[in-house]
């Protein structure tokens, strides 16, 4: 069974513009959650999407935002970049509630 | 979620087994133990989860205190390839908010030759 994509693996915006990075589940996950990772900050949670509905929020500011598709494909959005936007985005599926699957994640750099 | 504390850091030999503790006092009793590994700059990797019994599996066994304020992964082996953070996670399951998994600082696994 295929693991969890996230596409681009890499990326370099510049402050003030946005950016958009793609998630793709296991088969039959229905369960998809984002997380930021920096040094300083560690992995943190940011949202997660249950059948295209958000089911659970992290503390980010509302530039932050994401969806999730019928297929259970899920996308996330930042807006407006800043400097301190710059670091891994992890994206994890599951059934439900189970344990998480993550993906190899989206390392953003933000100049 | 109950907070958790882990040491730091860890060493190990090849072959020897990896025995990280982690320490959940207040855990309360629906709340479940997950460990999950990092190994660098890859996404973390589901390891093994239970709730008051041990648990094993093909990677590891956890080991969880009769008072399940405490709990210890075992790494049977360990090899280079176990080299990476390991984080330990309580949470409850199943709610609405089961799905965020709150990570700490974890332990940083050595394996040395």
């Amino acid at each position: 069974k295929a693991g969890v994509t996230q596409t681009p693996r890499y990326l370099i915006k510049t402050r003030g513009q946005q950016v958009t990075l793609s998630c793709s589940p296991i088969s039959g996950h229905r369960s998809v959650s984002w997380y930021q990772q920096t040094p300083g900050q560690g992995l943190q949670f940011l949202f997660e999407y249950f059948s295209e509905t958000q089911r659970n929020k992290g503390n980010f500011p509302g530039r932050f935002s994401g969806r999730q598709f019928s297929n259970s494909r899920s996308e996330m959005n930042v807006s407006t970049l800043e400097l301190g936007d710059s670091a891994l985005y992890l994206c994890a599926s599951s059934l439900d509630w189970g344990e998480q699957y993550f993906g190899p994640g989206t390392r953003l750099t933000v100049t | 979620d109950a907070k958790t504390t882990q040491p730091t850091s860890m060493d190990c030999a090849e072959g020897r087994a990896a025995n990280l503790p982690c320490n959940h006092s207040t855990i309360s009793g629906n709340e479940y133990v997950y460990w999950y590994r990092q190994i660098h700059s890859q996404g973390p990797q589901y390891i093994i989860h239970g709730l008051k019994n041990n648990e094993t599996n093909e990677m590891a066994s956890l080991i969880i205190t009769e008072d399940r304020k405490s709990s210890t992964l075992i790494l049977p082996h360990a090899t280079l390839r176990d080299t990476a953070v390991y984080y330990c996670i309580v949470r409850v399951v199943p709610t609405g908010t089961a799905s965020k998994l709150t990570f700490g600082t974890g332990t940083r696994l050595q394996v040395t030759l």
